[in-house]
């Protein structure tokens, strides 16, 4: 079975814009959740996703936002960047109700 | 969600067993203990998962003890693609399955 896949592997922006970012979870799993690691650090989870309905949040301000798809995948939008947001966004599934796997990461880069 | 420490790093040679040991001082009665490693620039990867006493998979070992205060990932036989970063981490699978990760131990295993 193919894991988690996220797109793209690599995303450079500038400042104020925005970035839209795509996870595809396990066959068979029907919750996302998104977490950002900045370099050095354990990640730090954003969202989480059950059957479409936003199922937790973490501490991140509005700029940060999610959706789910009727086929469980799921995007993650970043408003007017900043360079703090720089880091690896990393997406993953969960097989219920404990297992979370994660994807490779996206390399989102703010200058 | 309970709180968890470990050691930063620890070093070891090809072939021997590694242990790491978590303190989760305030786990609560419906916490999981979940263990993940991480490479460099990669997503964290699902090693094992227990609730009590001991629990077994093909990389590794969990102990628990019956308070269940903390636990130890036993690693056999480590080699040299065994160095990471490992994270352990408590929680319930509610909540939104929100993982908090703490700081992680960084294991070198030398030649």
């Amino acid at each position: 079975d193919a894991g988690v896949t996220q797109s793209p592997t690599h995303l450079i922006k500038t400042r104020g814009q925005h970035v839209t970012l795509r996870c595809s979870p396990i066959s068979g799993h029907k919750s996302v959740s998104w977490y950002q690691q900045v370099l050095g650090q354990g990640p730090q989870f954003i969202f989480q996703y059950y059957e479409k309905e936003e199922r937790g949040r973490g501490n991140f301000p509005d700029r940060f936002s999610a959706r789910q798809f009727p086929n469980y995948s799921s995007e993650l939008n970043v408003n007017a960047l900043l360079l703090g947001d720089s880091a690896l966004y990393l997406c993953a599934s969960t097989r219920e109700p404990h297992e979370q796997y994660f994807g490779p990461g996206t390399r989102l880069t703010v200058t | 969600l309970a709180k968890t420490t470990q050691p930063i790093s620890m070093d070891s040679y090809e072939g021997q067993e590694v242990n790491i040991t978590c303190s989760h001082n305030n786990i609560a009665t419906n916490d999981y203990i979940t263990w993940y490693q991480q490479f460099p620039s990669q997503g964290p990867r699902f090693i094992i998962q227990g609730y009590k006493t001991k629990v077994t998979n093909e990389v590794a070992s969990l102990f628990i003890p019956a308070d269940r205060k903390s636990s130890t990932l036993s690693l056999p036989r480590v080699s040299l693609s065994d160095t990471a970063v490992y994270y352990c981490l408590v929680g319930d699978g509610t909540a939104g399955n929100k993982l908090t990760f703490g700081g992680g131990t960084r294991v070198l295993v030398k030649p």
